[in-house]
């Protein structure tokens, strides 16, 4: 069974502080991607990365930045976290191919609140 | 470009009743693939089903099944003889070319199954 981990499930920060989600993969995906979920709005996409060092703007990517380093590993970060990033955040991957036919694996989400 | 519409936002049924939950698309794309995925209370979403926009067959898997209209672009999903377990948010999602091939979420319907 594909596994994706997300570092934490709950997490509290500051208005202005940079903060840094991870997510972790153990099948070997190529693709890896940062979705928010709120309430009647679904889940959207932030960031997602086809490959190490790649990344690509997803619909919502304006206070976010990602960093792929290796094939595993997904960092979505805050660089200066505000209230309107009170979110649930969630990380999938899926494997290569066409990105919009394999079916994504997901993560049990960070529930992130900003104060 | 493509939008996902889950009008019910939350159903409320009785142990062994049938739910139907309804999911509308909209993309131009001639190609397209249609999703669902349950999140339960864990908050992982778990693929259910893909379907590819040529293949308009119903689909049953155990008390699960799926009805695709093409002309309604219409994939509702019914669950049948429904059980405690089946309380979860369930999202419809597609992916077309014309989104770059990224998934499109609805907004999601919350089933909750009282005993």
């Amino acid at each position: 069974d594909v596994k994706v981990t997300q570092s934490s499930r709950y997490l509290v920060k500051r208005t202005g502080e940079k903060v840094f989600l991870e997510c972790v993969q153990d099948m070997d995906h190529e693709n890896m991607f940062w979705y928010r979920q709120d309430p009647g709005l679904g889940l959207r996409l932030i960031y997602f990365s086809y490959d190490v060092k790649m990344k690509e703007k997803g619909d919502i990517p304006e206070g976010y930045s990602v960093s792929r380093e290796k094939k595993e590993r997904f960092s979505l970060i805050l660089e200066s976290a505000s209230t309107n990033q009170t979110s649930m955040y969630l990380c999938a991957s899926s494997l290569s191919g066409s990105m919009g036919y394999q079916p994504q694996h997901f993560g049990d989400g960070t529930r992130l609140s900003i104060l | 470009a493509q939008k996902v519409t889950q009008a019910q936002t939350e159903i409320s049924v009785v142990e062994k009743e049938d739910v139907t939950l309804d999911c509308v698309y909209e993309t131009r794309d001639t190609t397209y693939y249609l999703f669902w995925y349950k999140q339960p209370p864990s908050g992982e979403l778990v693929f259910l089903i893909r379907r590819n926009s040529f293949d308009e067959q119903n689909e049953i898997s155990g008390r699960y099944s799926w009805n695709f209209q093409k002309s309604t672009s219409s994939f509702n999903f019914t669950i049948t003889a429904s059980q405690v377990v089946d309380s979860a948010v369930y999202f419809c999602a597609l992916s077309g070319k014309a989104a770059g091939n990224k998934l499109t979420f609805g907004g999601g319907t919350r089933v909750l199954v009282k005993p």
